[in-house]
């Protein structure tokens, strides 16, 4: 699995958009990019994974660059209830071991 | 509904004592994991089964063991040859092959050595 690099912290306006970038600038061609959060002292939650495309469900949105070496993910809308560490992670399968960091500490303000 | 449970939520034990603690799903995922997870820190795989009756060491084995009898059960030892155990513990399936959906976790047992 490739290695990924995000930053340790971020804050965000209630209400604005929360833009969490990562690196990933050795991903191989068959990596998907998956992201996760992890709300304090509960398990990992599954957001959304992309391949190349770019890629959206209810939770957020996902952009991968035409080179594959970041993505963003954009949840749209920030809520207090979306203070969580996010994690990004570049694996081939889900089905393989996933490899956590140690992700990016978002911080939703009212 | 579908999910994982893992019991108990809190877990106390003395030194030198070995524990258990339980996970199942009802999923029908073939593959689980366990992860450890320290203050501020990632999760780090102790162990992983892909299949019944299978299962591979993580980055941080030593002092774990695990037994995979049941598809939908995967319990994780602690062993007194755990020299800290204490720590949040979370175990996790997949469906092993598919790209969809990713991990499922459990809520997690923080264990406490006293």
């Amino acid at each position: 699995d490739a290695k990924t690099t995000q930053p340790p912290s971020m804050d965000c306006a209630e209400g604005r958009a929360a833009n969490l970038p990562c690196n990933h600038s050795t991903i191989s061609g068959n990596e998907y990019v998956y992201w996760y959060r992890q709300i304090h002292s509960q398990g990992p939650q599954y957001i959304i994974h992309g391949l190349k495309n770019n890629e959206t469900n209810e939770m957020a949105s996902l952009i991968i660059t035409e080179d594959r070496k970041s993505s963003t993910l954009i949840l749209p809308h920030a809520t207090l209830r979306d203070t969580a560490v996010y994690y990004c992670i570049a694996d081939i399968t889900s089905g393989s071991r996933l490899t956590f960091g140690e992700g990016t500490q978002l911080t939703v303000n009212p | 509904d579908g999910g994982i449970t893992q019991s108990p939520k809190y877990l106390f034990r003395k030194e030198g004592q070995n524990v258990t603690l339980s996970c199942e799903q009802n999923l029908n995922h073939d593959a689980m994991y366990w992860y450890r997870q320290d203050p501020g820190q990632g999760l780090r795989l102790i162990y992983y089964s892909q299949i019944v009756n299978d299962f591979q060491k993580g980055d941080i084995a030593e002092g774990y063991s695990v037994s995979r009898e049941k598809k939908e059960s995967f319990p994780l030892t602690v062993t007194s040859a755990q020299k800290n155990p204490t720590a949040f513990y979370l175990c996790a399936s997949s469906t092993g092959v598919s790209r969809n959906y990713g991990y499922t976790f459990g809520s997690g047992t923080r264990l406490t050595v006293v």
